[in-house]
This record gives C-alpha cells, sequence and structure tokens, in this order.
C-alpha cells in the first residue's frame, strides 16, 4: 500500500518569498491533515480537512497560510510571503476518517527560510 | 498551561534498563491517548493506544491515569533501537469534532 506523498523534500527560500507544498494521502482516506514541526517541538495542526471542506484551521495563519484540497484527494499549502519563524518541516498526515486517530505521515517537506 | 505536556529529556538508559515517562493533559474532557514514536528527521508513526486498563504491547506498556490526568510509556529491556523521540497524542472532541493534539515530545537514548 502506497503511503502518504509529498514533495518536495526540502526547500530554500529568502524570506517575503513565497512557497508552496504538496501532498497526496493514502487513497480512500477522507481527513486530511497538515502540521508543522519546529526542531524540537511536537507537530503542530495548521489545518484538518474532512474530503474537499475544512474541518479546523483555528491554528492556521491565514494572512500568510492558506491551504486547499480540491476534489477531496491531494492538498497543497502554500506560504505567502515566508518569514524567518516559518523555517519548520510540515507534515501531511491522513486518517480513514475523522473518528480513526490513527494517522499517517508523509515524510515532510523541510523548510529554511533565510 | 500547554494543552498536552511532555518532558523534553533526553533520558540517557543503558542497553537493558527499564525506561518511564509521563505526558499530562489539561483538557478532563479528552476521550483518547496515544503514543507515537519519531525517528531522527523522520516523520512520527503510532506506537500504541493507551486504553482505560492499561496496555502492553511487548516490551512497552502504556497507562492512563484519569484522576490526575497523566499517561505514561514504560519501556522494559532497552534496546539501542528504542532510541527515538516519543510523542504523546491526545484526541479531544470539540465543537470541530476529534482534535489530535501532539505533546512536545521525550527524547530517549539508549546507549551500549
Amino acid at each position: 500500500e502506497a503511503g502518504v506523498a509529498q514533495s518536495p523534500r526540502y526547500k530554500i527560500i529568502e524570506k517575503r518569498q513565497s512557497v508552496a507544498f504538496w501532498c497526496n494521502p493514502i487513497s480512500g482516506h477522507a481527513t486530511l491533515y497538515w502540521y508543522q514541526q519546529i526542531l524540537g517541538q511536537g507537530p503542530k495542526l495548521l489545518i484538518q480537512f474532512q474530503n474537499n471542506g475544512v474541518v479546523d484551521d483555528s491554528q492556521l495563519p491565514k494572512d500568510r497560510f492558506s491551504a486547499e484540497r480540491l476534489k477531496g484527494v491531494d492538498s497543497t499549502l502554500k506560504i505567502q510571503p515566508a518569514k524567518l519563524e516559518d523555517s519548520a518541516v510540515y507534515l501531511c498526515a491522513s486518517s480513514f476518517d475523522r473518528g480513526r486517530e490513527k494517522l499517517f505521515f508523509g515524510s515532510g517537506t523541510q523548510l529554511s527560510v533565510l | 498551561r500547554k494543552e498536552v505536556e511532555q518532558d523534553p529529556g533526553p533520558f540517557n538508559v543503558p542497553e537493558g534498563a527499564t525506561v518511564a515517562f509521563n505526558c499530562t493533559y489539561s483538557n478532563s474532557a479528552s476521550q483518547s491517548f496515544f503514543w507515537y514514536r519519531q525517528d531522527c528527521r523522520k516523520e512520527p508513526k503510532l506506537l500504541m493506544s493507551v486504553y482505560s486498563s492499561g496496555n502492553e504491547d511487548g516490551r512497552f506498556t502504556a497507562q492512563l491515569n484519569r484522576a490526575s490526568q497523566y499517561i505514561s510509556l514504560l519501556i522494559r529491556d532497552s534496546k539501542l533501537s528504542d532510541s527515538a523521540t516519543y510523542l504523546c497524542v491526545v484526541n479531544t472532541l470539540g465543537a470541530a469534532g476529534n482534535k489530535l493534539t501532539f505533546g512536545g515530545g521525550t527524547r530517549v537514548l539508549v546507549k551500549p
């Protein structure tokens, strides 16, 4: 079974530039999550989708971050403009349904903002 | 107070020894609990769920104390391969449905 796919694996940008990350969840998984993990900290939920609808985006900095999940399958997360403090690993995860708490994570995108 | 708190460690453990660490949570309405394992520069992976009666999976034992609002993980006969960060995850039912909150992780280093 294919896992959660994410790209790119690494990204280096300068502050004020924009960047986008892509995630393809496990086939059939209705719930998709984007997490931000700063070095030395646990993952912090940015946004949660159920199919193509947003369930929770309370911790998403909406002035610079946006995410979409068109057609309820793959998803993109965008940062525009990036700040130094956005340097982190961005993890995408999926689960079969909202009631299923087992998350399957992708390998993540390591973002460095210079 | 953070929703989910863990001692960051590191816990330096001799190979073959036992190590245990806790995770406290602030919301008494939290419903379910999990331990995830994260290797260096890798993604988190589910280690085990934590049940009210406590549960064991090989050398790993997880327990839940609802009265004091903490969960624990115990690793017996530690192996070098147990070196990792252990993330506590708490599931709370809110207005938007299930919300999974991660702790900051406890780093364990098993040494020969």
